[in-house]
């Protein structure tokens, strides 16, 4: 079974500059998180969609963080304008409603300068 | 709301020795807790959860945890740690049901030595 894909894996920017991430959760999974891992900190929580309804996304910073899941499967995480402190792992996951416990992508790590 | 506590932010252990770390959570209902691992440059894998069956919970690679409600613990061991069990370790609580949102600790990282 094909895991949860991401791209790129690495993205370098500059401030005030934007940048988008790809996610492909894992095949029939309905449910998709985007994560924000900044060093030292566990991931934190950006938005979780099911299908393609956004469920939760109070700690997205929703003046500059978008996201959108067309058709109820892929996902794209935009940042616009992009800040320093935007420097973080951008962790995508995916559930099904039968199996407890979420798969993660690989991540992208995004370096704002 | 949820939340965990990881106190300490590193343990370090000699190959062979005990692996202990520790894990601690606050809800207000009976929680799902895990615990993930991530190595350098790769995503979180999940080592072991805990759904309310068996409160000792065996995961791969060696690692169990117990869940102590009494404690509002659930810390995670190993008997015997090898060179490549060095990484980064986060306790996760949740709601019931497959697809509540986790909630992280901030991760210790676990150094292995020869």
């Amino acid at each position: 079974e094909a895991g949860v894909a991401q791209s790129p894996r690495y993205k370098i920017i500059e401030k005030r500059q934007s940048v988008a991430f790809w996610c492909n959760p894992i095949s029939g999974h309905a449910t998709l998180y985007w994560y924000q891992q900044i060093l030292g900190q566990g991931p934190k929580l950006l938005i979780q969609f099911q299908n393609n309804g956004v469920v939760d996304d109070s700690q997205l910073p929703k003046d500059r963080f978008s996201a959108e899941r067309l058709k109820g499967v892929d996902s794209t995480l935009k940042i616009q304008p992009a800040k320093l402190e935007d420097s973080a792992v951008y962790l995508c996951a995916s559930s099904s409603g039968t199996l407890i416990g979420k798969f993660f992508g690989p991540g992208t790590r995004l370096t704002v300068l | 709301a949820q939340s965990v506590t990881q106190l300490g932010s590193h343990v370090s252990v000699s190959e062979g020795a005990l692996v202990l770390l520790r894990c601690n959570y606050s809800s207000s209902v009976p929680p799902y807790l895990f615990w993930y691992v991530q190595y350098p440059n790769q995503g979180l894998q999940l080592l072991l959860k805990y759904t309310s069956a068996a409160t000792l919970v065996k995961g791969i690679n060696g690692f169990e945890a117990e869940f102590k409600k009494s404690e509002t613990s659930f810390h995670l061991t190993k008997p015997s740690a090898h060179m490549s069990d060095a990484a980064e370790y986060f306790c996760a609580v949740s709601l019931t049901g497959a697809n509540s949102k986790l909630t992280f600790g901030k991760g210790i990282t676990l150094s292995v030595r020869p």
